[in-house]
């Protein structure tokens, strides 16, 4: 298994500005995500933050926008700029094992005012 | 395009009783599914896997049965416990390229009544 902890747990947040979320796990993981997921609601793939490369962006995210970094194979940060209301969200980190197992940390819980 | 649904989003329990929460999958190259349990204010947390290979896997009171020819997963809890209340989602995995992401259902809120 593996144990994912992230930082900030939440923030508020004014509308224009970023936030920088961290993302640590306790051991090596083959692949690393980033995910958001609305109250109440499914989780929606935002990126697979590659090591040493650029990210992977679903449909509907950008990397001006959600710009991700993984600078070796147990952390990555992920940044939400520019905040606009609609940017309030949880925010989940997630890290797979060489067996397909695939956790989740605790999430950032962001609201933007 | 692929994607996993839930038959029911609620699901209403005695303590003590079964729970059977289930799932449908679209993509037939889906070979790896995942439960998860999601406690309000946490990340889901992974309860039990199963692959393709496999109809059924048994975990600590949790057993998954996965039925490939009608593409459909589900997940039992016996002797169902308050501490069970949560959403559940499940999740589907493909091997490689595209289909190398984990997809996740709707959600199945299941409530445990005393």
């Amino acid at each position: 298994s593996a144990v994912i902890s992230q930082k900030p747990s939440r923030d508020i947040c004014q509308r224009g500005t970023s936030l920088t979320i961290q993302c640590q796990v306790d051991s090596q993981v083959t692949m690393m995500f980033w995910y958001r997921q609305q109250p109440g609601q499914s989780l929606t793939l935002i990126a697979t933050a590659n090591q040493g490369s650029e990210a992977t962006y679903e449909s509907g995210f950008v990397i001006d926008k959600f710009p991700i970094s993984r600078p070796n194979l147990t952390f990555s940060t992920l940044t939400v700029s520019n905040m606009s209301p609609e940017d309030s969200s949880i925010y989940l980190c997630s890290a797979r094992t060489g067996s397909r197992e695939q956790y989740f940390g605790p999430g950032t819980r962001l609201t933007v005012t | 395009g692929e994607s996993v649904g839930l038959h029911l989003p609620t699901l209403s329990v005695q303590e003590g009783d079964n729970s059977i929460i289930n799932c449908a999958y679209s993509n037939s190259a889906s070979d790896y599914f995942i439960w998860y349990k999601q406690e309000s204010g946490k990340g889901p947390q992974f309860i039990i896997d199963i692959r393709s290979n496999m109809d059924k896997r048994q975990g600590q009171r949790v057993t998954v049965l996965l039925n490939k020819t009608v593409k459909h997963l589900s997940l039992q809890i016996a002797a169902t416990q308050p501490g069970d209340s949560a959403v559940y989602f499940c999740a589907e995995m493909g091997y490689g390229g595209a289909t190398n992401k984990l997809i996740f259902g709707t959600g199945t809120l299941l409530a445990v009544q005393p």
